[in-house]
């Protein structure tokens, strides 16, 4: 069964660019979370999404949005990058709403914005 | 508050146990959780346990749970240089909304000591 995948795996990008990142969960998996880790802040919930719909939504400016397609993939972007969203992002899926099943997590996209 | 808290480093001799503790602000919590993080790599779900638990046991994990001091631990029975990593604790709370996004402490640093 594959798990979590995520891409790319590494990215460059320029201040004031925009980029898309990539999650395809594990096949089933309805439900799809973004993360976002960096050494200060820690791990950070961006938002989820279930259904091509986003149920719920962290504390991230208007410039992180995301969506997911009726596979369940989904892609998030960040637009007018800032040096600051330089970071790992992660992605995550569960198969259903059910809270005891815990999240199962991709290996990550580390974006560096220089 | 949404506070998780853990004490940034460990280091044990291998072949010991190793205890990691977590505390947590939101009595609502619902499920907790502790994964791993190796470099360079996403997140893996260790083990959960549901509020309403004690205690759980996986393997060579225990998970230990008091609710009145919103205190969790993590213990590694017989600590190997393999399992020299980042450890998470993480809680997710409620019934909908927020249910869905987890919260993350800083992370545990440990070090197995050959």
């Amino acid at each position: 069964k594959a798990g979590v995948t995520q891409t790319p795996r590494y990215l460059i990008k320029t201040r004031g660019q925009q980029v898309t990142l990539s999650c395809s969960p594990i096949s089933g998996h309805r439900s799809v979370s973004w993360y976002q880790q960096t050494p200060g802040q820690g791990l950070q919930f961006l938002f989820e999404y279930f259904s091509e719909t986003q149920r719920n939504k962290g504390n991230f400016p208007g410039r992180f949005s995301g969506r997911q397609f009726s596979n369940s993939r989904s892609e998030m972007n960040v637009s007018t990058l800032e040096l600051g969203d330089s970071a790992l992002y992660l992605c995550a899926s569960n198969p259903s709403t059910g809270l005891g099943y815990g999240y199962t997590f991709g290996s990550g996209t580390r974006l560096t914005v220089v | 508050g949404e506070d998780v808290e853990q004490s940034l480093f460990l280091s044990v001799r291998e072949g010991d146990s190793s205890v990691i503790n977590c505390t947590y602000t939101d009595s609502s919590s619902t499920y907790l959780y502790w994964y791993k993080q190796e470099p360079g790599a996403g997140l893996q779900l260790l083990t959960y346990i549901f509020s309403n638990m004690d205690m759980k046991q996986d393997q060579r994990l225990t998970v230990l749970l008091n609710k009145k001091d919103k205190h969790l631990s993590l213990r590694i029975a017989d600590t190997q240089t393999g399992d020299s990593a980042i450890y998470f604790c993480a809680e997710s709370r409620g019934t909908s909304g927020s249910a869905r996004q987890l919260t993350f402490g800083s992370g545990t640093q440990l070090t197995v000591l050959p």
